[in-house]
């Protein structure tokens, strides 16, 4: 079965600043797909960025990057000049390719950005 | 991107009743979805929602307890029944198409029950 851990229950950044939140997954698959979604209080979940397995460079949106090690199994983001729209909770999450695939959770992590 | 409206967006229901969530995508979708999100806890599939057919439903999560509608590709339904206080929880739907492979999440209905 798959899994994924958040090591981190909680993070802090300072506004302006950089922050890397770090994700491990364990699967047997060759071809699959990783997330990072964002959970405001407004409970909303909103896709942050997404990384296909097969592709090995890291995929990058605005102020928000991955470091994707397929062989370590290792999906950490990287949030540059942090915001305070960015506190929140983060979610890493992993997805088998398939029609049927569902998404599998980490714990998440509670990102704190301060003044 | 698929646009996903869910309501009621919160209930509070007496214990032994049951309360019927509604997930309206702007667009039709290969898959839905509905997760349960217990109180400080990560997100844990309860069901996918066939087109036309039954729900498939995860280890731990049963047709009687929480039946599933859709019946086209831009709606679906989830119910709550007999509920009691463990149901307490948010419940969010999610949608997406295999073209993309990304899947998208609906407001969530904040459920709570005395």
């Amino acid at each position: 079965a798959q899994t994924v851990t958040q090591s981190q229950p909680e993070m802090s950044v300072q506004e302006a600043e950089t922050v890397t939140l770090s994700c491990t997954y364990d699967t047997s698959e060759s071809d699959y797909y990783l997330f990072w979604y964002k959970q405001p209080p407004s409970r909303q979940m909103i896709l942050v960025i997404r990384q296909e397995a097969y592709k090995q460079q890291n995929a990058t949106e605005n102020r928000f990057s991955v470091n994707f090690q397929k062989a370590a199994k290792s999906f950490s983001l990287k949030i540059s000049d942090s915001q305070l729209g960015d506190a929140a909770m983060y979610f890493c999450a992993y997805r088998a390719t398939g029609t049927a695939s569902k998404l599998t959770f980490g714990t998440g992590t509670r990102l704190q950005v301060t003044l | 991107s698929a646009v996903i409206s869910q309501k009621p967006s919160r209930d509070i229901c007496q214990r032994g009743t049951s309360l019927t969530i509604q997930c309206q995508v702007d667009s039709q979708v290969t898959m839905m979805f509905w997760y349960r999100q217990q109180p400080g806890q990560s997100l844990t599939l309860i069901a996918t929602a066939n087109q036309g057919s039954e729900a498939t439903y995860e280890s731990g999560f049963v047709i009687d307890k929480f039946p599933i509608s859709r019946p086209n590709l831009t709606f679906s339904t989830l119910t709550v029944s007999n509920m009691s206080p463990e149901d307490s929880s948010i419940y969010l739907c999610s949608a997406g198409d295999t073209e993309n492979e990304k899947l998208f999440f609906g407001s969530g209905t904040q459920l709570s029950v005395l």
